[in-house]
C-alpha cells in the first residue's frame, strides 16, 4: 500500500516570491509520481509527472517538483507566484502496475497575497 | 489534454430519493474510470474502480449497495447515490484513463447537497 504526506496544510506566500510545497510518500514497489492542482468547486489538473529518467520535472504554469528516492520525496516548487496560483495543490502516486490508482496526500492549501 | 465531462455539476435532492451522476470521456476510451468522494477541506478519498463491462471493485468501508456504478460503455460510467441522507452530501469528482496512459483525467466534479 502506498500513503502520501503533504507537510503543509496551508502555505501563505507573498506574490512574486518562490515556494516549495512539500510531498513525502510511502511505497513498498516503484511508483509514479504527481502534483495537481484544484480550484474551487472544480476538478484536479494535472500540474506535473515522474514516471522515470530525469529526477527533475517541469510541469505547467511555471512548476517544477524534483523527485529524490533517498528521502522518498518529491517537492513541488516555482521560483516566482502569482495570485492566479491561489488553490489547493494535491501530491498523489500510483502504483506502476495494475489499476495504477492514485492515493492522494492531504492537500495543501497555497494562498498568495498582493 | 483528454477531456472528462461530468454532469451534473450541482445538485440537490431530497433525503430518500436517488442521484445519478453521469462521467464521461470526450475524445479518448476510458478502459478504467474512478471515483473519489472529498468533504470540505479534505483530500479526495477513492471509492470505487471502474473497468468497462465489469464490476466495480469497491474500496474498503464504501456500501456498494448504496452507491451503484455502473461502466457499460469505453465512454460513459454513472454513480448512482441510493436513497440518499444528509451524510452523503460532499463532492464527488470522477476520473477515467485509458489502459496505454498513465494519467487519469479529472471531470469537474458534482457538488451534491441531500436536503
Amino acid at each position: 500500500a502506498q500513503s502520501v504526506t503533504q507537510l503543509d496544510s496551508q502555505v501563505p506566500v507573498f506574490e512574486e516570491a518562490p515556494v516549495e510545497l512539500r510531498c513525502n510518500y510511502s511505497s513498498s514497489v516503484s511508483v509514479y509520481l504527481f502534483w495537481y492542482v484544484q480550484y474551487p468547486n472544480q476538478g484536479l489538473q494535472l500540474l506535473l509527472k515522474y514516471l522515470s529518467g530525469s529526477t527533475l520535472v517541469k510541469g505547467i504554469n511555471g512548476f517544477e517538483a524534483e523527485f529524490n528516492k533517498s528521502q522518498t520525496s518529491f517537492h513541488l516548487r516555482k521560483p516566482s507566484v502569482h495570485i492566479s496560483d491561489t488553490a489547493e495543490y494535491f501530491c498523489a502516486v500510483s502504483e506502476r502496475q495494475g489499476a495504477q490508482k492514485l492515493v492522494f496526500g492531504q492537500g495543501t492549501r497555497l494562498t498568495i497575497n498582493p | 489534454g483528454a477531456v472528462v465531462s461530468q454532469h451534473p455539476s450541482r445538485v440537490i435532492c431530497k433525503s430518500g430519493t436517488s442521484v445519478k451522476i453521469e462521467c464521461r470521456s470526450l475524445d479518448f476510451q476510458a478502459t478504467t474510470m474512478f471515483w473519489y468522494r472529498q468533504f470540505p477541506k479534505q483530500s479526495l478519498m477513492l471509492m470505487a474502480t471502474s473497468n468497462e463491462g465489469s464490476k466495480a471493485t469497491y474500496e474498503q468501508g464504501v456500501e456498494k449497495d448504496k452507491f451503484l456504478i455502473n461502466h457499460a460503455s469505453l465512454t460513459l460510467s454513472t454513480l448512482t447515490v441510493t436513497s440518499a441522507h444528509p451524510e452523503d452530501s460532499s463532492f464527488y469528482i470522477c476520473s477515467a484513463r485509458h489502459s496505454q496512459n498513465t494519467e487519469a483525467f479529472f471531470g469537474q466534479g458534482t457538488r451534491l447537497t441531500v436536503v
